[in-house]
């Protein structure tokens, strides 16, 4: 089955600064890569994705960058603020009409003010 | 409704104990998934409902872990005789998939601790 690892598991940046966290994947048949948010206490959201014919996807201070061929695709926020500081899980789809999400164990980004 | 719920918020247990834990998806959604949630663990998937059939149980730990689905509509994740191994966050997700995509809209989960 797909296997997804996400690094760091925690990142600290002053805010401002950018913020970089990258995915793996192991089935080349994955073709869908969505982004979630959990801030603490409260459930995951999703705030980007982007599918396996594009390469690149902005949204606002987040962009999200996939290479398939090497099979990893990472999340970049610029311009950090305090409130971006919450737990990102990647994942990876699979299966018919990309049903099964296979999400990273999460990573822990703190912006300091 | 507006949203996924669940139910309970919160729930202790004694180990040995049995569950229930209730999901109530948007109200549309064909697919409705159980996540769990343990401490630095990611969100671990258990299984999936198209419908009222669940083609993907593969994420269910045990025999101990069984779910349904009925009407399309409200699911229930059964763990019988507890152990304090199961203690985690249970989310529930409901989406409607499209071509590429799959948006999944989470409820604000199930706390169960097993003392």
């Amino acid at each position: 089955g797909e296997n997804v690892e996400q690094h760091p598991s925690t990142l600290s940046v002053q805010e401002g600064d950018s913020a970089v966290i990258k995915c793996t994947y192991s089935d080349s048949a994955s073709n869908y890569f969505p982004w979630y948010k959990q801030e603490l206490g409260k459930r995951p959201q999703l705030i980007i994705d982007i599918r396996s014919n594009v390469g690149e996807k902005k949204d606002q201070r987040i962009a999200v960058t996939l290479n398939k061929t090497a099979k990893h695709f990472s999340l970049h926020i610029t311009e950090t603020q305090p409130e971006d500081s919450a737990v990102y899980f990647c994942a990876a789809s699979s299966g018919g009409s990309n049903y099964k999400l296979t999400f990273g164990k999460g990573t822990l980004l703190t912006v300091n003010p | 409704g507006a949203g996924v719920s669940q139910s309970p918020s919160n729930k202790v247990t004694e180990k040995g104990k049995d569950v229930e834990l209730r999901c109530d998806p948007i109200s549309g959604h064909t697919a409705l998934y159980w996540y769990r949630q343990s401490l630095g663990q990611g969100l671990e998937f258990l299984i999936y409902f198209q419908g009222n059939s669940a083609p993907d149980k593969s994420g269910l730990p045990s025999d101990r872990f069984s779910a349904e689905r009925t009407g399309g509509s409200v699911s229930t994740l059964t763990i019988q005789r507890t152990q304090q191994e199961d203690s985690a966050v249970y989310l529930c997700a409901s989406s409607l998939p499209t071509p590429g995509a799959n948006v999944l809209t989470f409820g604000a989960g199930s706390r169960l601790t097993v003392l």
